[in-house]
């Protein structure tokens, strides 16, 4: 089973512009969630996404933004970019049994770079 | 707020035996979650604890105490490929969102 593919790897923007990350989930997973990670600051978390619908949100500013396809695909997008956004955004995927313990499967990120 | 804390380094010989702390602050507490991450890696799940006590899988043991907030990852017999940074996620019961520390990176010296 392929695991969770994200495009692009990496990605160079300047201030002021908009990126759109996107993720492929596991086949069959139907929960889709989006992380941020920067040096010495683990992974903050974004929002979440089921069934097309967002679920959960972390404490991000209304530039960041996702959307989830009917095939499970997830998209993220970054608004007016910031230095500060310069980070690895990875997805994680999972079955969404009901299962408070469920294991999130990680794809590989995305490395934003904002100059 | 909710946090977590644990150390940001720990250095331990091949072979040995290290234990990474995590101490939690969060509201609705439902279990723990551990995550291996290599440089330049995806973090992958390592194990978790939804009750007190250890759960033990291979050479890696994960601990819980509910009363004292606390939990921790043990790695036996370390082997140079286990150098990475190890993640603690609390799992908390309202919407089973995880709520992440900022990450351990254990050095293995040979």
């Amino acid at each position: 089973k392929a695991g969770v593919t994200q495009t692009p790897r990496y990605l160079i923007k300047t201030r002021g512009q908009q990126v759109t990350l996107s993720c492929s989930p596991i086949s069959g997973h139907r929960s889709v969630s989006w992380y941020q990670q920067t040096p010495g600051q683990g992974l903050q978390f974004l929002f979440e996404y089921f069934s097309e619908t967002q679920r959960n949100k972390g404490n991000f500013p209304g530039r960041f933004s996702g959307r989830q396809f009917s095939n499970s695909r997830s998209e993220m997008n970054v608004s007016t970019l910031e230095l500060g956004d310069s980070a690895l955004y990875l997805c994680a995927s999972s079955l969404d049994s009901g299962s408070a313990l469920e294991t999130q499967y990680f794809g590989p990120g995305t490395r934003l770079t904002v100059l | 707020g909710q946090s977590l804390e644990q150390p940001s380094e720990v250095t331990a010989v091949e072979g040995a035996i290290v234990q990474i702390n995590c101490t939690y602050q969060t509201s609705g507490f439902y279990g723990l979650s551990w995550y291996q991450q290599h440089d330049g890696g995806a973090p992958t799940f390592l194990s978790y604890n939804a009750l007190d006590g250890l759960e033990e899988t291979g050479r890696f043991s994960s601990f819980l105490s509910r009363s004292d907030s606390y939990g921790y990852l043990l790695l036996q017999e370390l082997q140079m490929k286990d150098s990475a940074s190890y993640f603690c996620a609390a799992i908390l019961d309202s919407n089973y969102q995880l709520i992440w520390g900022a990450g351990t990176k254990l050095i293995i010296k040979p």
